[in-house]
Order: structure tokens, then C-alpha cells, then sequence
């Protein structure tokens, strides 16, 4: 059973514009999130986090966004750069324990 | 900075070898786990170890075993390598701050 769900596979977005992915959690223990960016061949690596104490968290292009209500986060790049075009995960995990889990991906095209 | 290092980044193997992934971290994390990564399925848990001699069962497990003699260690092992275990395999170690720190991957193709 998916605990963290990434719907949408796929999204591109215009250089220069926003982007905007979308990550959907069912429980309600989970309490610390976080987003990876990873490219063909390589591992994920550590973009941005949020602790559930907080409902966003900056960090230069990047935010995140998290609504506890809606068991909801999302991660937003502004402006996107194709750079930024990878392959993003989401990850949550519980105080009670150490293991994260992840979303199924999200691969984000930037168009220059 | 921590570092995960995988041994191998790209490994062709034949159908019916047994493999071993290994997979070493500087940190001195005590949890490290093996994922692997498929088109539209993301990252699947196989097998984690919570401390040396420890392990216990991911989501997938089948087919896999594991070892974990050394902290800084963890190898997965394929007991009998099939067509359905070519996939992207990454190691990770943990802290609770920062998540995951993982390994480059191991792409293995088993022909």
C-alpha cells in the first residue's frame, strides 16, 4: 500500500516559469518530509525538507509547502532553469522510526 | 559530506549467477538500505539494517538476501540473478535530519 503518492508522472514547464509538484500522504503519523532530485545514472540527492511544525520552507528557488489538513505537500521552483529538469521524489517519515518512503516520482521537463 | 559508495555503476550478469551489490558508507550511520528503481513503480524498499547483523524485510524482498558485517557495510546479494531484477540499484544511509544519503546506483542488466 502507496503511504506516499506522487500522481503525476510526468510535468514540463517553460524556462523561467514556475514550477509546481505535487505529493499526496495517507499517514497521519508522518512528520517529517522531504524532496530528492535525481538524474539518469546517478542516486537521488537531497534537495529540501519540512518538519510538521512548519508549513513552508524556503530555500532560494526552491519551496516547500506542507498543508497537514489535506496530507498535502507540495515543492515549488521558481524560476525553473532546464537544469532543474530530473526526476523528483518525495519522502516522508515518522518520529517513531527511521525509514523514509517515497512517492513514485515525478520527472519535470524544463523547456528552454 | 557523507559518502555512499556503490562498487559497481553498471554490471551485465547471466541469468542464474549469484550477485553481490556492495555498498559502503563513511558516516558511521547505523541504518543503510537497498532500493530499487523502476520506470513508474519509484523507489521500492528490498532490504534495511537497522545495526551490524540486522536486517529485516523491505517490500520486496523476494529473491534477495542481504549481509551486513561491518557498520560502514551493507551488500545485497542476488541468489540466483533473473530477467526481472534488471533494474537501478541504490544503497542509502541515514540520519534523521537529512533523510537519505545515497549511493550513485548500480545499474544491472542480467541477460
Amino acid at each position: 500500500d502507496q503511504q506516499v503518492k506522487q500522481n503525476s508522472p510526468s510535468l514540463s514547464v517553460q524556462e523561467g516559469r514556475i514550477s509546481i509538484l505535487n505529493c499526496d500522504y495517507t499517514n497521519s503519523m508522518f512528520d517529517y518530509f522531504l524532496w530528492y532530485k535525481k538524474y539518469p545514472a546517478e542516486g537521488p540527492t537531497f534537495l529540501i525538507s519540512i518538519s510538521s511544525i512548519k508549513d513552508k520552507n524556503e530555500d532560494g528557488r526552491f519551496t516547500v509547502f506542507l498543508n497537514k489538513s489535506a496530507k498535502h505537500l507540495s515543492l515549488h521552483i521558481v524560476p525553473s532553469q532546464p537544469g532543474d529538469s530530473a526526476v523528483y521524489f518525495c519522502a516522508a517519515s515518522a518520529n517513531t522510526g527511521n525509514q523514509f518512503y517515497f512517492g513514485t516520482g515525478t520527472s519535470l521537463t524544463v523547456i528552454p | 559530506d557523507v559518502k555512499v559508495t556503490q562498487s559497481s555503476r553498471y554490471l551485465v550478469k547471466r541469468t542464474g549467477e549469484k550477485v553481490f551489490l556492495e555498498c559502503v558508507q563513511d558516516m558511521d550511520h547505523e541504518n543503510m538500505f537497498w532500493y530499487r528503481q523502476d520506470p513508474g513503480l519509484g523507489l521500492r524498499l528490498i532490504y534495511f539494517s537497522y545495526d551490524v547483523k540486522m536486517k529485516e524485510k523491505g517490500d520486496i524482498p523476494e529473491g534477495y538476501s542481504v549481509s551486513r558485517e561491518k557498520k560502514e557495510r551493507f551488500s545485497l546479494i542476488l541468489e540466483s540473478a533473473s530477467t526481472n531484477q534488471t533494474s537501478m540499484y541504490l544503497c542509502a544511509s541515514s540520519s534523521r535530519t537529512y533523510g537519505y544519503t545515497f549511493g550513485s546506483g548500480t545499474r544491472l542488466t542480467v541477460v
